[in-house]
């Protein structure tokens, strides 16, 4: 099974500050990564797929890069609402497989 | 707008079943696969069951597999998982999601969730 590595497990960050999360597949998945972030009592919600391209209304500061196993996503500024818990998602091996998650938290 | 809407879940002991339903709303619902994620209180995500578009093929999670099974009614934009022989192991949110694609895919919409809770 594809095993998702996400580090760190929880990241403090001040707003306005750039906060860089990353993601390690223990096999390629060539693009094939998404990243979610979950909010307390939400469901998930997509911000990027195919490893760099935002979903739809996903603000500029989100910026996902990597191809094959090392994959990153950036929030170049943090908002009050970024606050939450990101989650990464392989969809090219099967069984389809999401990191352990990174908390992102207010400094 | 996409929208999907879970329900049927609730407390139950184990060794019983539970069926739950996902209806969606807003897209074209036959011409997209449907998955079911869950993910346990506090803890990450875990893929449980596929179904592709046109009702043809099906997959489960090793966790589930023999003891879920999904099904999918496009006439009425619906897709079920029907549970039995539930484990204690089993209680998470559920979560219907929409695929990007007519089999495997990011996916770009999700359900509230509905919560199985298996106890005795």
């Amino acid at each position: 099974e594809m095993v998702m590595t996400q580090s760190p497990a929880t990241l403090s960050v001040s707003p306005g500050e750039r906060a860089t999360l990353s993601c390690r597949a223990s096999q390629s998945v060539g693009n094939n990564l998404a990243w979610y972030h979950q909010k307390p009592g939400q469901s998930p919600r997509l911000l990027i797929y195919d490893a760099s391209t935002r979903a739809t209304g996903i603000p500029a500061r989100f910026t996902g890069s990597g191809s094959g196993t090392e994959f990153t996503l950036t929030i170049s500024s943090l908002q009050s609402e970024d606050f939450a818990v990101y989650f990464c998602h392989q969809y090219n091996n099967w069984p389809w497989t999401f990191g352990q998650g990174t908390k992102v938290e207010i400094k | 707008e996409v929208l999907l809407v879970e329900s049927g879940g609730g407390l139950v002991q184990p060794g019983r079943s539970l069926r739950l339903s996902c209806a969606a709303s807003g897209f074209t619902f036959d011409n997209y696969a449907m998955h079911w994620v869950r993910q346990a209180p506090g803890k990450g995500l875990e893929w449980v069951s596929s179904i592709s578009w046109n009702n043809l093929s099906t997959d489960y999670a090793d966790s589930v597999k023999g003891r879920f099974t999904i099904s999918r009614d496009n006439a009425k934009n619906s897709v079920y998982l029907q549970m039995n022989s539930l484990r204690v192991e089993d209680t998470a949110f559920y979560y219907c999601v929409k695929v990007q694609g007519f089999w495997s895919g990011y996916y770009d919409s999700w359900g509230q969730g509905t919560l199985v809770t298996v106890s005795s």
